[in-house]
């Protein structure tokens, strides 16, 4: 079983629509988590960033953390054909040897058809 | 401006080469990493360094060597021990613990 858990889709909404995406995981030392979003032959970007438990809103984008049941979420609101992309989530642990080592979920794709 | 350059977008090799891969940042980052990410695959880790003349293997290390020498660079040579290298090779760098790493647009090496 991997460490972190992805569904890969593909998801296809129409233009204006809530997009959930999800990820779970297994390892209970993660404390910090991150959503970063991918377009096509480029290098993730950094979308959203979050310590432990709770939500955290940026615009259009909402990050939530359950650590007590080990689940993560983006929710992208009023979805524009610009969002679509490979969307990537990775957590670490802190403090140990690892120093910032990220683990990813395998990403979601999505297209926001207009 | 800030940020992290890879070079070349594009590259090529037969089967057996030895090739590197560049990495440079200007961030002031102590810390930089090297992954590989296969089609529909999240991005795995092949090694990271977290200060000037030391570093350490990641998961897929095996094919994979790496030196810093330098701060702002983090070269990767791909070796042909390596059994599939053909993948697109994505560095990143971090100033802290938390793992808030930051991408350079990446690399595709195809070998043939």
């Amino acid at each position: 079983q991997k460490e972190v858990e992805q569904d890969p889709g593909p998801l296809s909404v129409p233009e204006g629509a809530i997009v959930s995406l999800n990820c779970t995981y297994s390892n209970s030392a993660f404390q910090y988590f991150m959503w970063y979003r991918q377009y096509s032959r480029k290098g993730p970007e950094l979308l959203m960033y979050t310590y432990s438990s709770g939500n955290k809103e940026d615009g259009r984008f909402t990050a939530q953390v359950d650590k007590s049941s080990k689940y993560i979420s983006l929710f992208i609101r009023d979805s524009q054909p610009s969002d679509s992309a490979t969307y990537l989530c990775a957590m670490s642990a802190s403090g140990g040897t690892s120093y910032g080592k990220l683990t990813f979920g395998q990403g979601t794709i999505l297209t926001v058809h207009p | 401006d800030g940020g992290i350059t890879q070079s070349p977008k594009y590259l090529f090799r037969k089967e057996g080469q030895n090739v590197t891969l560049s990495c440079e940042q200007n961030l002031n980052h102590d810390a930089m990493y090297w992954y590989r990410q296969d089609p529909g695959q999240g991005l795995r880790l092949i090694y990271y360094s977290q200060i000037v003349n030391d570093f350490q293997k990641g998961d897929i290390a095996e094919g994979y060597s790496v030196s810093r020498e330098k701060k702002e660079s983090f070269p990767l040579t791909v070796t042909s021990a390596q059994k599939n290298p053909t993948a697109f090779y994505l560095c990143a760098s971090s100033s802290n613990r938390a793992g808030e790493q930051y991408f350079g647009p990446g690399t595709r090496l195809t070998v043939t």
